[in-house]
Formats: C-alpha cells, structure tokens, sequence
C-alpha cells in the first residue's frame, strides 16, 4: 500500500508546454506539501496546503499553479514550461501538528527539452 | 531557520557505529533538530527528532547537549543499505510555530562499504 504516490515517474516534454503532476496520500493527513529537487540536489519546498487551503507560498513563478481538489490530493500544474523547470518534484503530506515528520512520494522526473 | 552545518560526506564500514554532527549555533528556543535520510532516486524519510539530550529509537539516536548548539545523529551498526543523504533540520514546527516548513541544506553522504 503506498503511503504518497505520484503520477507520472518520468515526464519529458518540450519548452512551452503544459503539464501537470498528480500526487496522492492515503495516509489520513491534513497537510500536503510540493518540493523541488534541482540538478545540485537542494531540495526546496514550493507550496503546502492544510485542509485543502494555502498556507505556504514560496517565490515559485505563478507558472506554478498546485490545487486541492481534497484533503488527500495535491496536483502540481506547470504552464509554459521552461528549461529551468528539469528537476525532480516531490509531493509530501503531514499531519498539522507534526509538520516536522513528512512523509515523501517517490518523486517525478521532470525533463524540458 | 537555524542555519545547520553539516560534514558533506562522510565514509564507514558495515558494522561500525557512525555518528554525523550537526552545528546549529543560532538555534532559538522553540526550534526543534530533525533529520531525514534521503537514498537515491527516493524522497526523504524522516529519521529522528529532538528537543535535548537524547532521543533513541529503532532506527538512530540522536544526542543533543545542553547549549543545544549541536546535535549527533549515531546509526549503530550501519549496513550498505545506509548508504543515503542524511540532513540535519532546525525549526519550530509547532501550531503557534510560524517555522512551518522544513529547509534542507546540503546534507551528508554517506558512504558504507563492506
């Protein structure tokens, strides 16, 4: 049973597109969380919702778009997708009051040719 | 944040006991120490976390001295298969805490050979 899982494993797709990326929990938590992974391996956060609302929004272009249909899915859309954008995203969730302890998805593998 | 400062890597046999340190002289006094264990093409898992003193469970311990100015995660008996990044994290992350997200440095690797 997977705890986070997202969809696609591997995207490869050209500049200008547009893509999304799904990620679900069946862990029961309220917070859900996307990071991004670059090519030197920073990993750094780029939203998180509790209970399908925003609560963090760092300086990520508004070409990122993450919605929350429910508490348990957190989808990444990426409009005009740009060279800068190859990386692999992790989606990851919690529980509000344990933010510390995350539980990660396997990650997707962005590629922008 | 605390800003954390880690070795970047470290190496060991299988059997040994290792310990990485982590120095985070600007910790406040609602933070708490967080590590992760990231292994290739996966996303971090979460380790250990603690406060002060010493925090052990089925995976790691991890010792903390009074000034909290450093921590040590200790695996005992590490095997191949704890070849992986391990990242030390300071924050609050309670409800009141406004430190609600994790920041990852570079971490360690570690490598563990036979």
């Amino acid at each position: 049973d997977t705890a986070v899982s997202q969809t696609p494993k591997y995207l490869v797709t050209q500049m200008g597109n547009d893509k999304s990326i799904k990620c679900e929990q069946n862990l029961g938590h309220d917070t859900m969380y996307w990071y991004k992974q670059d090519s030197k391996k920073f990993l750094k956060i780029m939203f998180s919702y509790n209970n399908k609302e925003l609560i963090i929004n760092e300086t990520v272009p508004n070409r990122f778009s993450p919605k929350s249909p429910d508490k348990a899915h957190l989808n990444l859309h990426i409009n005009s997708l740009e060279l800068g954008d190859s990386a692999v995203y992790f989606c990851a969730s919690s529980l509000r009051g344990r933010q510390y302890e995350q539980y990660f998805g396997p990650g997707t593998r962005l590629t922008v040719t | 944040l605390a800003k954390t400062t880690q070795p970047i890597s470290m190496d060991s046999y299988e059997g040994q006991e290792v310990n990485i340190t982590c120095s985070h002289n600007n910790i406040a006094t609602n933070d708490y120490i967080t590590w992760y264990q990231q292994f290739p093409s996966q996303g971090p898992r979460f380790i250990i976390q603690g406060y002060k003193t010493k925090v052990t469970n089925e995976v790691a311990s991890l010792f903390i001295p009074a000034d909290r100015k450093s921590s040590t995660l200790s695996l005992p008996r590490v095997s191949l298969s704890d070849t992986a990044v391990y990242y030390c994290l300071v924050g609050d992350f309670s409800l009141t805490g406004g430190g609600n997200k994790l920041t990852f440095g570079t971490g360690t690797q570690l490598k563990v050979e036979l």
